[in-house]
């Protein structure tokens, strides 16, 4: 599965724009970009999946440039509910089916101040 | 409520002891993994499973076995609890061919060994 990188921690304000990015240099052709959150004491809970260009939904936008090669997750307007734990991970589902497991990174602390 | 149902939430082992950590979905997914989060480390893959009957190890699977004689089943088995096994344990399963929606964790089980 491809590695990822994603900034350790992140800081925003109540009401802004949140972008986390993700690295993934070593995307294969079938690979998925999926995202998911975490709260403390909870088990994560997927966001969005995309392939390429843009996916968008209730809870959040993905944005993924044609070489693959990295991608960003958009939180639009944050609340101090945001603050979570995000984790982008690649690979794992190839055209909606899954390969059996995830591995995920470090993930990327987000904490929105009010 | 359809989910992904861990039990117990809370457990303390003393070194040495056994204990099973108990999974179950109502979703009938195929798809089933144990993983576990220590402190400010993300998510570990201990074992998986792509249908009734059949398993395979992640990348920490020492000291844990699991089986999986059941769609709706898969529970994690501590053979023998040593302190480095302290940790919060979740459980997740997915559908197969709608690998796009992604992965349904349980709300986690608390281990400490002493």
């Amino acid at each position: 599965l491809a590695k990822t990188t994603q900034p350790i921690s992140m800081d925003s304000y109540e009401g802004q724009e949140v972008n986390i990015t993700c690295s993934h240099n070593n995307i294969a052709t079938n690979d998925y970009i999926t995202w998911y959150q975490q709260f403390p004491s909870q088990g994560p809970r997927f966001i969005i999946q995309g392939y390429k260009t843009k996916v968008t939904n209730e809870v959040a936008s993905l944005f993924i440039p044609a070489d693959r090669k990295s991608s960003t997750l958009s939180l639009p307007r944050v609340s101090l509910s945001d603050t979570a734990v995000y984790y982008c991970l690649v690979g794992a589902f190839a055209g909606g089916t899954s390969y059996g497991k995830l591995t995920f990174g470090q993930g990327t602390i987000l904490t929105v101040h009010p | 409520n359809a989910g992904v149902t861990q039990t117990p939430k809370f457990q303390v082992l003393k070194t040495g002891q056994s204990m099973t950590l108990q999974c179950a979905q109502d979703m009938n997914h195929e798809y089933m993994s144990w993983y576990r989060q220590d402190p400010g480390m993300g998510l570990r893959l201990i074992h998986y499973s792509v249908g009734a009957g059949i398993t395979d190890q992640g990348e920490v699977p020492n000291g844990y076995n699991v089986s999986r004689s059941t769609t709706e089943d898969f529970p994690l088995r501590l053979l023998s609890a040593a302190p480095s096994q302290t940790s919060v344990y979740f459980c997740a399963s997915s559908y197969r061919d709608r690998g796009s929606l992604g992965y349904t964790f349980g709300s986690g089980t608390r281990l400490t060994v002493v």
